[in-house]
């Protein structure tokens, strides 16, 4: 089976740092993404990690250890828009298998 | 490059109809899936194409869903007869490469299937 771990909400500040940690328990793993959806939106693909180690793409970065079973997508100098949720997805042989969602909302 | 779009963007029907969606993935995309989620839950696989085969179906829930996928083009996924249930939000997605398990999945805006 899947499971997969994030927390429901988080709140942060405007210019602020916010750390999404997602822990996965799968029967197989080619490689773990991070999407970002705004309501009634698609998800939109941020980041993914292959192999352990920390991956960097602008203000986002994210981070993996396999044998840890453990991730974090790091949001860094935040703005409005940034208010969406995030998900965090393990591929295995194709299919994504999901994480419920973190909701994170940007106060100014 | 247009992403990938699904029509209907919203769909209200009543127990024991049919309903058919569309999906038309990223142009020259081989791959096409099929993801569902419904209320409260997490967004869930259903099926996978490679062009015009099935490859993966594991996550079909029933066999009042069927989807195909013409001339590996577009797919259609079919509910009949739906079922209360069957409400949620209907994703597509497409990735480009043949064999290749860690290729990036785009996603739609999804259908959102109402059973009343």
């Amino acid at each position: 089976g899947q499971n997969i771990d994030q927390p429901t909400e988080m709140t942060a500040t405007e210019g602020a740092i916010v750390q999404i940690n997602c822990t996965y328990q799968t029967s197989g793993f080619n490689g773990l993404f991070w999407y970002q959806q705004h309501a009634g939106e698609a998800p939109t693909f941020l980041s993914y990690n292959v192999l352990d180690g920390l991956e960097e793409k602008g203000r986002f970065s994210s981070f993996l250890s396999r044998s840890k079973g453990y991730s974090y997508l790091l949001l860094k100098e935040l703005q409005m828009k940034d208010s969406a949720s995030y998900l965090c997805a393990v591929q295995n042989d194709y299919k994504l298998s999901f994480g419920a969602g973190t909701t994170v909302t940007v106060r100014a | 490059e247009a992403g990938v779009t699904q029509f209907p963007s919203h769909s209200v029907i009543e127990k024991g109809q049919t309903v058919t969606l569309r999906c038309d993935p990223i142009s020259g995309h081989d791959n096409l899936y099929w993801y569902r989620r419904v209320m409260g839950k997490e967004i869930k696989f259903l099926l996978h194409f490679v062009k015009e085969s099935k490859q993966d179906e594991s996550g079909m829930p029933n066999n009042r869903f069927l989807a195909e996928r013409t001339g590996g083009t577009y797919s259609t996924l079919k509910v009949q007869p739906a079922e209360l249930e069957d409400s949620g939000v209907y994703f597509c997605a497409s990735s480009q490469a043949l064999f290749a398990p860690t290729d990036t999945q785009y996603f739609g805006p999804g259908t959102r299937l109402t059973v009343l």
